[in-house]
Parts: C-alpha cells; structure tokens; sequence
C-alpha cells in the first residue's frame, strides 16, 4: 500500500482481556517498529523486526506483550491480561533498509483504551 | 542510551509569524527525523536530516551534527501548523534501529 497501514484504528477492552493490534507496511521495507505512546509524550521504542526476525524487544514492558511477524510484512502485537496501564497508542512504523539510516514512516496508530 | 532535548516545550504564535525549534543531542547520529503530530495523532514525515539543511515550502531544517544539534524553522505559520513537533534520532553506537524521541514542542498557532 501507500502507507503503513494499522487496525483498528481504537481499541476498547476491559482489564484483563486479551488484545491483538495489526501493522501492514510499506511494501517491500525490510524493517518493522513498534512504539508506543502515552499521553502527552514521544513515542517510546517496543520492538524492532527485520523481515521475520525480531532483533530488538528490549522496549517490551513486561512477558504481556508478543510480537510477531511471521512472512516478514504484516505485524501482530499482542498483549495479554491487559491492564490499565496499558492505555496508550500504539505506533508502527517501517523503513526500506535494515541498517538504521533510513527514515521510518509511521502508521496512524492504535489507540487502545483499558477500562 | 542517547538523550533528546526539544525546546521551547511550548509555543504560541499569530497566524503569519515564523518561529525556530531546537533539538539537542547526546552522542554522534546516523538518523535524524523531525515529525509533526497533528491534532488527529497522525505523526507526519516532514524530514530526515542527520546533517545538512533541506527545506520543503514554508518549512526548513538544518542539523548541526558535529554539534550535536537540528533546527526547525516554520515560517509564515497557519493555523493548520499547530499540533506537536517531535524530534527523533538513532545514535550511532545505539544497536537496533530505534528511533529516540524527545519530548516535543506543542505549537498553538492562533487566527
């Protein structure tokens, strides 16, 4: 497509459930980002793919939260027994290269609320 | 890991006047991104810039790399400029590809 692509767009779920979030990148881009964003500040680093293999999840908060990508292109995260805190939007991102002098492009983000 | 500092935090301007953010940096960069989030969330690409100075319309950037600085410039701001300008680097030494960002600057752009 012509953007980094995220479903859905708003999330409601209650304390406890079990939520998983989409990224569609860019056609053709080697690497995938995950961060996530409270309110009212930057966006903090979760997990960073190159094709199928995750070679960062050094951001991800607690054994909760899951990611995948399994053909190298379409992104899952998954968190589970979710708590409130874990209100925040979510934010993919995607860049042609692998090497981190590239620039990422980001999706319009998840915006996930725990009641 | 690489620090990010953006000033003014803050920021209130009349429709038509120009106006400069910083971005201070810790450590030596191989990529540079200024972004604007609008009032809808959307994080826009204005530019990638770890050195050097390009400018797109009525914005313009430079960075400073030897001094660990960027710049943003907006001149002649509408009111469609406001929303939060963040600021986003991966330091050289920083293993992985992410992205650090700073606190960002919020822009009201009055009528």
């Amino acid at each position: 497509g012509a953007g980094v692509s995220q479903s859905p767009r708003y999330k409601v779920a209650k304390r406890g459930q079990d939520v998983a979030l989409r990224c569609d990148p860019i056609s053709g881009h080697v690497s995938l980002f995950w961060y996530q964003q409270a309110l009212g500040q930057g966006p903090e680093f979760l997990t960073y793919f190159q094709n199928e293999a995750q070679l960062d999840k050094s951001g991800l908060p607690s054994d909760r939260f899951f990611a995948e990508r399994p053909e190298g292109s379409v992104s899952t995260l998954k968190i589970q027994r979710t708590q409130q805190e874990d209100s925040a939007v979510y934010l993919c991102a995607s860049s042609l290269g692998g090497f981190g002098n590239q620039p990422q492009h980001f999706g319009d983000g998840t915006r996930l609320s725990i009641l | 890991g690489i620090q990010v500092e953006q000033s003014p935090p803050d920021l209130i301007l009349q429709e038509g006047a120009n106006s400069t953010l910083r971005c201070n940096f810790s450590d030596s960069v191989n990529n540079l991104q200024w972004f604007h989030q609008n009032p809808w969330g959307q994080l826009i690409n204005l530019f990638y810039i770890p050195s050097g100075t390009k400018q797109n319309g009525r914005l313009s950037a430079t960075t400073v790399a030897t001094e660990r600085y960027s710049l943003l410039y907006i001149s002649s701001s509408q009111t469609t400029d406001s929303g939060v300008y963040f600021c986003a680097v991966r330091g050289k030494e920083t293993s992985g590809s992410r992205l650090t960002f700073g606190e960002g600057t919020q822009l009201t752009v009055n009528p």
